[in-house]
């Protein structure tokens, strides 16, 4: 079966732009975390959703945000974007995110700010 | 921060068992350890998790030491593929949805 599928793969934006990423997970599953990745802070948890709720969310500004939609797609967005915001933002998904599955994760779209 | 403490590179030859140590002292009744590796520029990927018993499936072995406070992944026979940054981490195995605390991993080369 499919894998998440994450887009856009690449992006480019400006300081003070926003952007919005999508994440598909796969099918069935129904807990969406995303992640945030750069050289010097390595992999950092931003926020799970599970049936449309934000459930868990680590320490990161009110500038990131996410939902969850019904069909358990999930999007996170960054407003008023800063040069530190260039990342890896990754995606992960499990069935419920309890319980002893594992996450998998999808391949990550990349931002970079100018 | 992280509750695990791994080596930041190690290196092992084509073939050979990769073995990659973690220690994690603090670790509490229960948490699970669990091991991800992260192959350039592609999302991390599971790899195996366990208790307080040896683990073993198709890609690993883990084994955990009795008192639990470290444990080794094994690769039994690494190949050029399985160069990557490899992560431990403890996880309750309840309550914590999503979320896992990465730590730096250790950067595994395998070479020819």
């Amino acid at each position: 079966k499919a894998g998440v599928t994450q887009t856009p793969r690449y992006l480019i934006k400006t300081r003070g732009q926003q952007v919005t990423l999508s994440c598909s997970p796969i099918s069935g599953h129904r807990s969406v975390s995303w992640y945030q990745q750069t050289p010097g802070q390595g992999l950092q948890f931003l926020f799970e959703y599970f049936s449309e709720t934000q459930r868990n969310k680590g320490n990161f500004p009110g500038r990131f945000s996410g939902r969850q939609f019904s069909n358990s797609r999930s999007e996170m967005n960054v407003s008023t974007l800063e040069l530190g915001d260039s990342a890896l933002y990754l995606c992960a998904s499990s069935l419920s995110g309890r319980g002893a599955g594992e996450l998998f994760f999808g391949e990550g779209s990349r931002l970079t700010v100018l | 921060d992280a509750k695990t403490t791994q080596p930041p590179s190690m290196d092992c030859a084509e073939g050979r068992a990769a073995n990659l140590p973690c220690n994690h002292s603090t670790i509490s009744g229960n948490e699970y350890v669990y091991w991800y590796r992260q192959i350039h520029s592609q999302g991390p990927q599971y790899i195996i998790h366990g208790l307080k018993n040896n683990e073993t499936n198709e890609m690993a072995s883990l084994i955990i030491t009795e008192d639990r406070k470290s444990s080794t992944l094994i690769l039994p026979h690494a190949t050029l593929r399985d160069t990557a940054v490899y992560y431990c981490i403890v996880r309750a195995l309840y309550n914590q949805g999503g979320k896992l605390i990465f730590g730096q991993g250790t950067e595994l080369s395998v070479k020819p």
